[in-house]
């Protein structure tokens, strides 16, 4: 099974700053990798798919990158609503599995 | 606007059994695979099992292998996850899934404990 690492698995932030979510696969995962945002009490919600590309709907200020086993979630200017838990997913191989989390909190 | 609703939720002893639902529209259910994920009381998220979209294709987690099984009822545009011999680890919100993981419902809450 291929094992999702975040870090750091909590991120305390001001308003405005320029935030970097890392998540490594133990193997090569060929970009084949899901963000999700989770706010306290809801469903998670797709942000971006296939490493880099944008989920319709979400905001600009997300981006992903990376590529073999090291991967990035940024969010460009931190806003009070980015208030969350976010995991990344490798969907290369089964069975599917998902990052443990990094909680982002406002400063 | 795609909509996945879960039901069949509830508690249940340990060794018992249950069976989810999830009520799919908005969308050609019968053309996508579907998903179950789960996430246990304050911890992260689990994938449970997939199907494809003509059920070909059903893949599952080796912590689950033998005890679910997942299915769907295309007519019915429902996706079903049949649970038996439960566990106290098996506490959890389940939540269905589109295949892309872009859709997701509200969860359904299952508690093991007796």
């Amino acid at each position: 099974d291929i094992q999702m690492t975040q870090s750091p698995s909590l991120l305390s932030a001001s308003v405005g700053d320029r935030v970097t979510l890392s998540c490594k696969a133990s193997q090569n995962i060929y970009k084949y990798l899901n963000w999700y945002q989770q706010k306290l009490g809801e469903a998670p919600k797709l942000l971006i798919y296939y490493t880099n590309s944008l989920q319709t709907g979400i905001p600009s200020r997300f981006s992903g990158s990376g590529s073999g086993t090291d991967y990035t979630l940024t969010i460009s200017s931190l806003q009070p609503e980015d208030v969350a838990t976010y995991f990344c997913q490798q969907y290369n191989s089964w069975p599917l599995t998902f990052g443990s989390g990094t909680k982002l909190e406002i400063k | 606007e795609v909509q996945l609703v879960e039901s069949g939720g509830g508690l249940v002893q340990p060794g018992r059994s249950l069976k989810l639902s999830c009520l799919a529209s908005g969308f050609t259910f019968s053309n996508y695979g579907m998903n179950w994920i789960r996430q246990a009381p304050g911890k992260g998220l689990e994938w449970v099992a997939s199907i494809s979209s003509s059920s070909s294709y059903i893949y599952y987690a080796d912590t689950v292998k033998g005890r679910f099984t997942i299915s769907r009822d295309n007519a019915k545009n429902t996706l079903y996850l049949q649970m038996t011999s439960l566990r106290s680890e098996d506490t959890a919100l389940y939540y269905c899934a589109s295949q892309r993981m872009d859709a997701w419902g509200q969860g359904a809450s299952v508690t093991v404990s007796s």
